[in-house]
């Protein structure tokens, strides 16, 4: 069935520092990319979509300047967060769509980012 | 986006059917509806999806409403590995998916 490799699961930066996470498609090609943030007893908040090979669309409120997201392939799709503060600590989601199967959406196991 | 109410808790007793309701009384003809499930520290993690017939699969029943404003996933059998957080998600379907844009869910505690 349709894999998305997210890395790392968990990652301590410090702040002012930029942190990237990748999502991978492992076997199959995935058009449109999705990230999510979700905070501790929240739901997931869609934060960006992308398609390869053109910039994201961000929701409402997201950062974009902030929150760099590259989707270079059809299947790789990366999230920078740059100069990460305490409040950008969060747990960060990717899901990915492609040709079929399961609803279409494939989730990563997503990120724990974690800054100090 | 449509949107969905469900239960914020439910809870069950192991090898015990489950029933997760999910309203979206302004759901559109095109709208398929998804459910998820999420386990602690976890992506979510697809169930099962439909948009018109009652559906099934190895994980779960979909059994939708006449009238569509309504459905209810089914777990014929809980286990502990069940408990979850599951959402239930419209989403347009047909050839150009939408995004999946997540309500509350409901928190499934399964005793044993």
């Amino acid at each position: 069935g349709a894999v998305v490799s997210q890395h790392p699961s968990r990652v301590i930066c410090k702040s002012g520092t930029s942190v990237k996470i990748e999502c991978r498609s492992l076997d199959f090609q995935a058009t449109t990319m999705f990230w999510y943030r979700q905070f501790p007893k929240q739901s997931l908040m869609l934060m960006a979509t992308s398609n390869e090979g053109s910039k994201a669309t961000y929701e409402q409120g997201v950062e974009k300047d902030k929150f760099l997201i590259n989707h270079a392939s059809l299947t790789l799709s990366t999230l920078t967060v740059t100069s990460a503060h305490p409040e950008d600590s969060s747990f960060y989601i990717c899901s990915a769509r492609g040709a079929g199967g399961k609803g279409g959406y494939t989730f990563g196991s997503g990120t724990r980012l974690t800054v100090v | 986006d449509a949107k969905t109410t469900q239960p914020n808790s439910m809870e069950s007793n192991e090898e015990e059917p489950v029933h997760l309701p999910c309203n979206h009384s302004t759901i559109s003809g095109t709208d398929y509806i998804h459910w998820y499930r999420q386990l602690p520290s976890q992506g979510p993690e697809y169930v099962i999806h439909g948009l018109t017939s009652n559906v099934n699969n190895r994980m779960a029943s979909l059994a939708i409403a006449e009238d569509r404003k309504s459905s209810t996933l089914i777990l014929h059998r809980a286990t502990l590995r069940d408990a979850a957080v599951y959402y239930c998600i419209l989403n347009a379907g047909g050839t150009s998916y939408g995004k999946l844009t997540f309500g509350q869910g409901t928190i499934l505690t399964v005793h044993p």
